[in-house]
């Protein structure tokens, strides 16, 4: 049984450069979440697909965010001109259904220099 | 909006003894789950214990318990005969009901519980 894989596991990044991770989901979890985690901080929510579809976006999510997940598979979050408060750790989470539970991966940390 | 607030930052306990973390929320559904996740130091979150607002019976899960108060909006966690392996970041979260929501979860700040051989 694999879980939620994240790539890269660490992105150190220079200021104004775009950055892109990846979350694999659990296979047949139709549901997937973007979480931004901020040091000693609970995380926040950004996105949600339910398959392909993009249903719900956070007003945290700027227009430098952009999240796909083509095909309903693996997803990715694209984040284009990164600024140092981009900083944070970056997790997905996977869910098969509602009411359910969800599963977190292992997360992508992101540093802008 | 919903809130869901800790109010210990940190907590310790005495391995083998036994530790409540606190949590509140707020919120104007009445269909709703609560979580508790732990997420150790440089590891990824995992379930813990999840709680349906619609049953009255406390969710427990091995060492784990929890003591939900609807009324007052209180779902506590106590963690009995503590493990070194316990120490961790727990944060407690809150997802809507069916139709609210798309299921995301609010989370609290966290509480770090630290346990003492």
């Amino acid at each position: 049984d694999t879980g939620v894989s994240q790539d890269p596991r660490h992105k150190i990044t220079k200021r104004g450069q775009n950055v892109t991770f990846r979350c694999d989901p659990i296979s047949e979890h139709n549901r997937l979440y973007w979480y931004r985690q901020t040091l000693g901080q609970g995380p926040e929510f950004l996105t949600y697909f339910q398959n392909e579809a993009q249903l719900e976006k956070s007003r945290l999510l700027s227009d430098r965010f952009s999240a796909e997940r083509p095909k309903g598979s693996f997803s990715t979050l694209e984040i284009q001109r990164t600024e140092q408060g981009d900083s944070a750790m970056y997790l997905c989470a996977s869910m098969p259904g509602a009411p359910d539970t969800q599963y977190f991966g292992p997360g992508t940390r992101l540093t802008v220099l | 909006a919903q809130t869901v607030t800790q109010s210990q930052p940190e907590m310790s306990v005495q391995e083998a003894e036994t530790v409540t973390l606190s949590c509140t929320y707020d919120t104007s559904e009445s269909d709703y789950y609560l979580f508790w996740y732990k997420q150790p130091p440089s590891r990824q979150m995992i379930l813990v214990i999840r709680q349906e607002a619609y049953k009255q019976q406390n969710a427990t899960e091995n060492r784990f318990s929890v003591n939900f108060q609807k009324a007052a909006k209180s779902f506590s966690l106590k963690i009995s005969d503590s493990q070194l392996g316990d120490a961790a970041m727990y944060f407690c979260a809150y997802k809507g009901g069916r139709g609210t929501s798309y299921g995301k979860l609010t989370f609290g700040q966290g509480t770090i519980l630290t346990v003492h051989p």
